[in-house]
């Protein structure tokens, strides 16, 4: 059974800093993964989507890494912004048509 | 090209009731999936409708029931609300032409259900 964790749950770091989410997954077997920004009581926003043959995958100041083998995944936001602040999903597909969610990290960055 | 959207947006019941939510799928999608994604936690996969049949579902008890319509819009049917139903639920639409190649799935805003 797949399982999707999220490391670290809160964190909270002065505006301007880069900084890196961490999501790990038990099995190996995933078609792909995806980061999602979720708002407060919002619904999900996709960031990035790295195909399981990709290693990585950038957006701006986004960037986030897959390494299959290892069953981990980090999102890298540079210089950080207040704008940033929201709750970060990480989610993986299986090939079975829905996706596996980790518990998210709640990011806050302080002005 | 509209988005997947949901309605309503809010919704307030007592234990015992029942509730409908519904989801209209973004143009060209045929696939609907539902998720359920209490307080402080990630969305759980409750299942998904391909071409008005269940085509997958998670691990959530039959009063968790759902319709798709040949316009491909969803509804979602929970009966019996038990405390515990509140949460946001959150529709996702696909195209099955997408599986395989991106497996992407476009959420909508969700729907807030308090049951009290």
């Amino acid at each position: 059974k797949q399982e999707v964790t999220q490391i670290p749950a809160a964190l909270s770091v002065p505006e301007g800093e880069n900084l890196v989410l961490n999501c790990s997954f038990t099995d190996s077997a995933i078609y792909n993964l995806q980061w999602f920004r979720q708002d407060p009581g919002k619904g999900l926003t996709s960031l990035l989507l790295i195909q399981s043959s990709q290693r990585e995958q950038t957006s701006g100041r986004l960037n986030a890494s897959l390494d299959k083998s290892s069953g981990r995944s980090t999102l890298y936001i540079a210089a950080s912004q207040p704008g940033d602040s929201a709750t970060y999903l990480c989610a993986v597909t299986s090939g079975t048509y829905k996706y596996i969610f980790g518990t998210g990290t709640r990011l806050k960055v302080l002005a | 090209e509209t988005g997947v959207t949901q309605s309503p947006t809010h919704l307030i019941k007592t234990r015992g009731q029942q509730v409908t939510l519904r989801c209209s799928s973004q143009s060209g999608h045929n696939t609907v999936s539902w998720y359920q994604q209490a307080l402080g936690q990630g969305p759980q996969f409750i299942f998904q409708y391909y071409r008005e049949e269940e085509n997958g579902r998670g691990n959530f008890p039959p009063r968790f029931s759902g319709l798709q319509f040949p316009n491909y819009s969803s509804e979602l049917n929970v009966n019996a609300l038990e405390l515990d139903d509140s949460a946001l639920y959150l529709c996702a639409s696909s195209s099955p032409l997408d599986w395989g190649s991106t497996d992407t799935q476009y959420f909508g805003p969700g729907t807030r259900l308090t049951v009290l």
